[in-house]
This record gives C-alpha cells, structure tokens and sequence, in this order.
C-alpha cells in the first residue's frame, strides 16, 4: 500500500465552483499535512499547512485533516482559471529533518 | 521574501556525463532537501541533509549519487554517471529549526541524452 494516496484527476470544474481535493494515508505516524500548489515545470508552493486533526482557513482555502479516517481535504470555493495546476498533498511525521512525503497530485483545471 | 534558488534552471547532458545541480538555500534554514519529479510523475524524496551529513536518503539515492554543502550557502547534488532515466525536474528545498513545512526552488531540469 503507497504511503500517500491521491487521485490524479485531472480534474475539470467551471469558474465560480466548490473544489474537493482529497488524499489517503497510511501512516499513522504523520502529524503535519501540507497542501502544495505546482504550476507546470515549477516547483511546489505550500498553501496551507496543518498539524493534527481539525480544519484551517485562509481565504478561499479551507484544509482539513481525520487522522482517524487518515483522510485530509482541501476546499477551493468561488474557483478561478488561475486555481488551475497541479495540488500535491504532503506530510511529515515530524518538525525539523523529517522527509515530505508527497502524494501523486491532483490536476485541476477550472474553466472560465 | 527569502526563496531557495536553484542553478542551472535547465541542463542537457549525455548519457555517462557528471553533473553537478546547484542550489541556495534559505540563508538560516538548517535542513536541506534533493526531490525529483520524473515528468508526468509525482514528487519523490532522495536526501535530507542535515548538520553538514546525510540523514535520510531514499532507495533511488544510490551510489551514482553524493551530496555536498561546501561553503556553507551552497548546496549540491552530483549525479556522477547520469543515465537516461535520471532525466527529471529535481527540486532543491530547505526548512529552518522551528518550520516544519519546506521551501522549494524553482528546479533543475535535467536532461540526459
């Protein structure tokens, strides 16, 4: 079973819509969980970032994390065209030295 | 703002070739990171480099590959015989003492021909 499980997509939403974008876990012993947006040939660029169970905001970003169900989301309300790239979940067992481990990522375009 | 800047931003190389994949990290960041995203694929951990020596490496960090912080700014990532498959984006990042989320470069693209 891969660590960090993600749905490739792509994904294809109009402008305006409510994104969910969704990874599964393996490993209990993660405690930080990142979202990372990646546009093409650039390198990732952290969202958000969450420790523990529980929900964080900012903006139109919205992340959540059930480390009983080893499941975190990302909410993108009132899409935009330029929402659209590549969204990688990441997470760490630990601060400080402990390797990211990152999922597949998630293509999603959002149409004007 | 502080960014991790990675040099050459592209390099084309034959097959049997030493490269060498420069990067800056953030300049009070302590934790220093190698991934490699094949295209098309998803980000895969090589090294952590920590306290001038290696911490962690991955089974694709094998013998063809060493790592180096020689002057205290830079660090680099050596490929010493590339081959076709070593053809991806690699992607420097760093992580000071009291983050726990990294900050990547913008990547080297490499390639092997």
């Amino acid at each position: 079973q891969k660590e960090v499980e993600q749905d490739p997509g792509p994904l294809s939403v109009p402008e305006g819509a409510i994104v969910s974008l969704n990874c599964t876990y393996s490993n209990s012993a993660f405690q930080y969980f990142m979202w990372y947006r990646q546009y093409s040939r650039k390198g990732p660029e952290l969202l958000m970032y969450t420790y523990s169970s529980g929900n964080k905001e900012d903006g139109r970003f919205t992340a959540q994390v059930d480390k009983s169900s080893k499941y975190i989301s990302l909410f993108i309300r009132d899409s935009q065209p330029s929402d659209s790239a590549t969204y990688l979940c990441a997470m760490q067992a630990g601060t400080g030295g402990f390797k990211t481990i990152f999922g597949a990522g998630t293509r999603l375009f959002v149409k004007a | 703002e502080p960014e991790v800047t990675q040099t050459p931003s592209h390099q084309v190389t034959q097959m049997g070739q030493e490269v060498i994949l420069r990067c800056v990290p953030i300049s009070n960041h302590l934790y220093f990171y190698w991934y490699r995203q094949i295209l098309g694929q998803k980000v895969e951990f090589l090294v952590s480099f920590y306290n001038n020596e290696i911490s962690e490496k991955s089974e694709i960090f094998d013998d063809q590959f060493s790592v180096e912080r020689p002057d205290g700014s830079n660090f680099t990532l050596k490929i010493r015989s590339t081959k076709l498959e070593d053809s991806a984006m690699y992607f420097c990042a760093s992580i000071g003492r009291k983050n726990t989320e990294a900050f990547f470069g913008q990547g080297t693209r490499l390639t092997v021909v």
